[in-house]
């Protein structure tokens, strides 16, 4: 069955970056795009950007430009998610999950970033 | 950018009523692109309805999309106790992907 296993939750200070993996098993990591969505506490869901994991083309959400990067690594089937220049605002669950179309067939479990001094 | 709008913010009935949730779009969403998720406290949401009305693998057939254009509608024809939760609507025809702020459907 597919699952997406992503790191544990991390802690940050304002200004400092933070790198997010998602390991995806249970079927051809090259054959289906990756998605990032964050969700603030108490909050709705927010599309950060995809990855295509075949060959490492990307889109990010215009609100990110700059401060996102995803990358991947076919060797061991998992994604990146980096996110720098980190505020409070930033503060959220971040999900990787497996595309569709466009639709969100699969999600990781959650990343819990916290930002604060 | 689509503008995804939810209604109503939230819906109080007993389990084996009828939900009718609404998601409305700033503009048309191309090719009926849009899905619908459910998420519970402390999950990850997952997926119901793709494609405005087919349902993902493993919903049972209570869950049903429909709509086009700019409005869509879910419906849980008879609510279980499992189905108390926060629904989003996602559109995917353009990009950026955006989605809805949410119905939280609660037990009255």
């Amino acid at each position: 069955q597919v699952q997406l296993v992503q790191s544990g939750a991390e802690v940050k200070k304002p200004g400092a970056s933070v790198k997010v993996s998602c390991k995806a098993s249970g079927y051809t990591f090259t054959s289906y795009y990756m998605h990032w969505v964050r969700q603030a506490p108490g909050q709705g869901l927010e599309w950060m950007g995809i990855i295509n994991p075949s060959g490492g083309s990307t889109s990010y959400a215009q609100k990110f430009q700059g401060r996102v990067t995803m990358t991947r690594d076919t060797s061991t089937s998992t994604v990146y998610m980096e996110l720098s220049s980190l505020r409070s605002e930033d503060t959220a669950v971040y999900y990787c999950a497996r595309g569709g179309v466009g639709f969100l067939r699969n999600w990781g479990q959650g990343t819990l970033v916290t930002v604060s001094s | 950018e689509i503008v995804l709008t939810q209604s109503p913010g939230t819906l109080s009935l007993s389990p084996g009523e009828r939900a009718t949730l609404s998601c409305r779009a700033s503009q048309s969403v191309s090719s009926s692109y849009l899905a619908w998720y459910q998420q519970k406290p402390g999950q990850a949401p997952r997926l119901l309805i793709y494609g405005a009305s087919s349902r993902a693998t493993g919903i049972p057939d209570r869950f049903s999309g429909s709509g086009s254009g700019t409005d869509f509608t879910l419906t849980i024809s008879r609510l279980e106790p499992e189905d108390f939760a926060v629904y989003y609507c996602q559109q995917y025809g353009s990009s950026p992907l955006t989605f809805g702020p949410g119905t939280k459907v609660d037990i009255k």
